[in-house]
């Protein structure tokens, strides 16, 4: 089975400083990686995936995670936050072969932006 | 292109009542997949529905029942209805064979469902 832990229920952060919501998961098989990201009152949006290659993955928004395997983390980062970025951001997997819409989520991170 | 569309948006039920949600997928998918959100949680996985067959759940009781129709919208039926069942529920839809766990799933915006 898969699980996966946010470690921070929530992010409270300066307009256009770093930000980093940390992600990290548990897996017996290999997975696919997900940061889903949901604005009030709207469905998740894909920020970006990791399917294999590259660990460092770019996402819309300018966010950016890092796959670190030894470590189970897929750590989501962005240099300089607006105040539009203020939502709750999902961690997700999904098992190789396994249902394509089975995603196990995290518990979600809020993310709030102040100006 | 169409995305996913969801209705009712909100709708209050009491305990024991049945309910129906209904999806619509995003143009070109054929595959239906529907979360609860309860609140301050990450969505959890119900079913997936390909080719008009349930081929995967999650842990969600028989009372959970789902459709997929042959232009690929969806239905949740949820039956009895407890208190626990108030939650956001999310429907996705994705183009892919069953099994293609690297596939992107498209969420609609909810149906929030409140039961007294």
């Amino acid at each position: 089975a898969q699980s996966v832990t946010q470690l921070d229920s929530q992010v409270p952060v300066f307009e256009e400083a770093p930000v980093e919501l940390r992600c990290n998961y548990s897996s017996s098989v290999s997975v696919y990686l997900f940061w889903y990201v949901q604005y009030p009152n709207q469905g998740l949006q894909l920020l970006l995936k990791y399917l294999s290659g590259s660990t460092l993955v770019k996402g819309i928004n300018g966010f950016e995670a890092e796959f670190n395997k030894s470590q189970t983390s897929f750590h989501l980062r962005k240099p300089s936050v607006h105040i539009s970025d203020t939502a709750e951001y999902f961690c997700a997997v999904s098992r190789y072969g396994g249902s394509q819409g089975n995603l196990i989520f995290g518990k979600g991170t809020k993310l709030s932006v102040k100006p | 292109e169409t995305g996913v569309t969801q209705s009712p948006t909100h709708l209050i039920k009491t305990r024991g009542q049945q309910v129906t949600l209904r999806c619509s997928s995003q143009s070109g998918h054929n595959t239906v997949s529907w979360y609860q959100q309860a609140l301050g949680q990450g969505p959890q996985f119900i079913f997936q529905y390909y080719r008009e067959e349930e081929n995967g759940r999650g842990n969600f009781p028989p009372r959970f029942s789902g459709l997929q129709f042959p232009n690929y919208s969806s239905e949740l039926n949820v039956n009895a209805l407890e208190l626990d069942d108030s939650a956001l529920y999310l429907c996705a839809s994705s183009f892919g064979t069953a099994s293609s766990g690297a596939n992107v799933l498209t969420f609609g915006a909810g149906s929030r469902l409140t039961v007294l």
